[in-house]
């Protein structure tokens, strides 16, 4: 068990440039989710994938924001034409659901700074 | 949807005192409350959660405590010790078929334990 692993950890981006983040979750969970953390502020949750199905989406998901899980393992985010209120921490957690108690592990984050 | 307000945001303890974080929640069908904690450059970890069917959970240092009537959750951390200095957050999801198990997290609550 590596843990949630997420890449880059850092991402510096110009103001209308694309970005994208990957999330490898715990090998076998099969639940993922996108958190969306900025300065000073808890995780807010973004949008959610069981396998490869994303069956949620937050309206704090814009439509500059999509998600991708295309093979029920790894996930990708995609932002398009970034602005300066996109800048935050992007957290993926994953959890497995035959638990009893789904609990939800995170990653490190990947930190945007949109300039 | 679930709102979770936090108390207090910074707390402030001397080494071996106790420390107490209070949380309270809107929505009567969440059922599971965990507590994550953050250290800088991190992402959360979970330290200890409990369920809805029980008042009171314990783990070595770690106790949380949770009040359905009320809809009040708190976290109890005795024997503070300097690495417990960190960001803790609570958080509310509603754990059952059918749901996407999102955490709705509280603002979080700046621990500092001085020595």
């Amino acid at each position: 068990d590596t843990g949630v692993s997420q890449d880059p950890r850092h991402k510096i981006t110009k103001r209308g440039q694309n970005v994208t983040f990957r999330c490898d979750p715990i090998s076998e969970h099969n639940r993922l989710y996108w958190y969306r953390q900025t300065l000073g502020q808890g995780p807010e949750f973004l949008t959610y994938f069981q396998n490869e199905a994303q069956l949620e989406k937050s309206r704090l998901l814009s439509d500059r924001f999509s998600a991708e899980r295309p093979k029920g393992s790894f996930s990708t985010l995609e932002i398009q034409r970034t602005e300066q209120g996109d800048s935050a921490m992007y957290l993926c957690a994953s959890s497995l659901s035959r638990a009893t108690k789904n609990i939800q592990y995170f990653g490190a984050g990947t930190r945007l700074s949109v300039l | 949807g679930e709102n979770v307000e936090q108390h207090p945001s910074t707390l402030s303890v001397q080494e071996g005192d106790s420390a107490v974080i209070k949380c309270t929640y809107s929505d009567s069908a969440s059922n599971y409350f965990p507590w994550y904690k953050q250290e800088l450059g991190k992402g959360p970890q979970l330290i200890i959660d409990i369920r809805s069917n029980v008042g009171e959970k314990k783990d070595q240092r770690i106790a949380v405590t949770l009040n359905k009537t009320a809809k009040h959750f708190s976290l109890h951390i005795t024997e503070t010790q300097p690495e417990d200095s960190a960001v803790y957050f609570c958080a509310a999801s509603r754990n059952s078929g059918g749901s996407n198990y999102k955490l709705t997290f509280g603002k979080g609550t700046l621990l500092t334990v001085n020595p």
